[in-house]
This record gives structure tokens, C-alpha cells and sequence, in this order.
């Protein structure tokens, strides 16, 4: 039973980046892809990009490209998620989840999730 | 502005079935899976139902999910109390921007 585990809060101020990390456990790190969603206070879900781990290959939400950047360290089963060029507009919860089961996304889900990082952005 | 469409609240009295539509395209429901997540107050989502109408160990037989077309929904029987104040979003892929898709969310009220 696959299990993330995401790094904690952070305050940034704007125009900085963020590093979120998230460590799974339980499972075979390169048999899935993983995803970051994010969710600003009160709003709903917002997809940013994902990584397929066994080939390191990425694809980004539009509305992120150049702003962020997934990457995933097989050696400590982790992934992470960067952003930068932060604004007020960034604060939210992002969170991670293995986007599964195939390599190819459009037959897959989002489970387990991690249990989400809270970044605020404030000067 | 979300991508797949949901009504942003529902509602239904105790053992009462309720559903809750999603309305996409055919670039992303008229040709993928869609997946609906549920989410409680303050914490992270969690697979409700995948696959268009599958569900995962665990969740009760009373979520149940269809598609037909560019839409999709998801019914809950027999309401329970505790089904309030929770999220629920549909989700697909999308060919065209080549990503994930959200709907907007809808907020259960147990009356």
C-alpha cells in the first residue's frame, strides 16, 4: 500500500520559489506516475503537472509552464514539486498523489494522496 | 473557471438518493475514464470512484458512478448525516490540453 508523505508548511515571499517534497512509501517508486494539484482557500482543484518516475518525462497544466518544475529521485523515492516567481495568488495547499496505474494518464486516478502542504505567500 | 462542469451544491433529506452531474467534453469524458473524489473539510481528497463506475476497497456500495456521452454522475442512496459539509469533484484527462481536469466541486447538504 503505497503512502506519501509531503514536507511541510512554508511562508515565501513573493517573487521567491517553493520546494515542496513528497516521499512514498510502501511501494515500487518507478511503477507510476505522480501529479501535483493545488487548491487555494475555498477554491477547488487545480491540476499542475505530473512526472512519470521511470523515465523522468513531465508534462505541465499550461497555465504553470516555465513556472514550475517536477522532478523524482529514485534513490530516495521522492518527488518534488518547485515554483517560482511566487505571487500572493500562489498560496494554497498543494498536494501530491500517484496517478496511476498506467504510464499513460487517461485511463488512471489519482490514489493514494499525500496530505498536502500549505504554502503562503506574503510579504 | 473549471473545465468540466458541476453544480456547486447539493442537497437531499436523510435516505434520500442525490446525484451529482458533471458535464465535459468530447476531448476529455466523451473519450476517457472519469474519476470522482471526496473531500472533508480540511483534508486531502480521496478516491470515491474511478474508472467511470468502479470503486475502490473500502467505499461503500451506496457511491455509484456512470457516463454516458460527454457526462457523467455520481449518485449517493441512502444519505447519511455525515455526508455533509463534504466535497465532491470529477476529474478526467483532457487530449486537448494534454493534462488533467477538474470540475468546480460540489458542496452535499443533508437537510
Amino acid at each position: 500500500q503505497v503512502q506519501l508523505v509531503q514536507s511541510g508548511a512554508e511562508v515565501k515571499k513573493p517573487g521567491s520559489s517553493v520546494k515542496v517534497s513528497c516521499k512514498a512509501s510502501g511501494g515500487t517508486f518507478t511503477s507510476y506516475a505522480i501529479s501535483w494539484v493545488r487548491q487555494a482557500p475555498g477554491q477547488g482543484l487545480e491540476w499542475m503537472g505530473r512526472i512519470i518516475v521511470m523515465f523522468a518525462t513531465t508534462n505541465y497544466a499550461q497555465k504553470f509552464q516555465g513556472r514550475v518544475t517536477i522532478t523524482a529521485d529514485e534513490s530516495t523515492s521522492t518527488a518534488h514539486m518547485e515554483l517560482s516567481s511566487l505571487t500572493s495568488e500562489d498560496t494554497a495547499v498543494y498536494y501530491c498523489a500517484t496517478d496511476g496505474p498506467n504510464i499513460a494518464a487517461a485511463d488512471n486516478w489519482f490514489d493514494p494522496w499525500g496530505q498536502g502542504t500549505l504554502v503562503t505567500v506574503s510579504s | 473557471q473549471s473545465v468540466l462542469t458541476q453544480p456547486p451544491s447539493a442537497s437531499g433529506t436523510p435516505g434520500q438518493r442525490v446525484t451529482i452531474s458533471c458535464s465535459g467534453s468530447s476531448s476529455n469524458i466523451g473519450i476517457n475514464t472519469v474519476n470522482w473524489y471526496q473531500q472533508l473539510p480540511g483534508t486531502a481528497p480521496k478516491l470515491l470512484i474511478y474508472s467511470n463506475n468502479q470503486r475502490p476497497s473500502g467505499v461503500p456500495d451506496r457511491f455509484s458512478g456512470s457516463k454516458s456521452g460527454t457526462s457523467a454522475s455520481l449518485a449517493i442512496s441512502g444519505l447519511q448525516s455525515e455526508d455533509e459539509a463534504d466535497y465532491y469533484y470529477c476529474a478526467a484527462w483532457d487530449d486537448s490540453l494534454n493534462g488533467w481536469v477538474f470540475g468546480g466541486g460540489t458542496k452535499l447538504t443533508v437537510l
